[in-house]
């Protein structure tokens, strides 16, 4: 699976946008772009997943390059409770048959104060 | 229903006792089934998968040991827990009918601390 790079911690406004990046600059044509999310204490939450279209939800969106080395999650009006750390991960989806292993970095520690 | 059942949700054990974590699934049958661990300030790590009912593999070596007795069962284990093993342990399944899909729901954890 091809490696991420993410800032360790931001901090954002409630109420404005919170834009993570993450470079996955060695990421394969076959490879997809996931964001998580991990409140503390808890188990990671999906966010939001795409191949080379942006994607948007409605907890996000997810703005891939062109050239799908970087990658930016949007969430468009943070609150207190999008506290939380981002994980950006990239790989194939497994075949059937096989496990959906997820390798999870250090992710971002996004702080969303008033 | 996603429900994945975890317990204990915290567990305070000594080194060199032996430790049984469990995880169930419902809403779904011969599901992809995962255990993962979060070492404090650090990411997640995944420690265990299996794709059926005694079917076992190990992505990292350790301490510890899982088993699929049932379909919707995965336990993880250890003989003689260390202080390394301290950790937030958690179980992962795909949605209800997704081999393939890596939209992971995880269940609410099990902090685990040896002293």
């Amino acid at each position: 699976d091809a490696k991420t790079t993410q800032p360790p911690s931001m901090d954002c406004a409630e109420g404005r946008a919170a834009n993570l990046p993450c470079n996955h600059s060695t990421i394969s044509g076959n490879e997809y772009v996931y964001w998580y999310r991990q409140i503390h204490s808890q188990g990671p939450q999906y966010i939001i997943h795409g191949l080379k279209n942006n994607e948007t939800n409605e907890m996000a969106s997810l703005i891939i390059t062109e050239d799908r080395k970087s990658s930016t999650l949007i969430l468009p009006h943070a609150t207190l409770r999008d506290t939380a750390v981002y994980y950006c991960i990239v790989r194939v989806p497994e075949v059937a048959g096989g496990g959906n292993k997820l390798t999870f970095g250090t992710g971002t520690q996004l702080k969303v104060e008033l | 229903s996603q429900t994945i059942h975890q317990w204990p949700a915290t567990l305070v054990q000594p080194v060199g006792s032996p430790l049984s974590l469990e995880c169930t699934v419902e809403g779904t049958s011969n599901p992809n089934l995962y255990w993962y661990r979060q070492a404090a300030g650090r990411g997640l790590q995944l420690l265990f998968y299996s794709v059926g009912i005694g079917q076992i593999s190990s992505e990292v070596p350790q301490n510890l040991s899982a088993s699929r007795p049932q379909d919707r069962q995965f336990i993880l284990s250890s003989k003689k827990l260390l202080l390394s093993d301290s950790g937030f342990y958690l179980c992962a399944r795909p949605p209800r009918g997704g081999r393939n899909n890596e939209k992971l729901f995880f269940g609410s954890g099990t902090q685990l601390s040896v002293l």
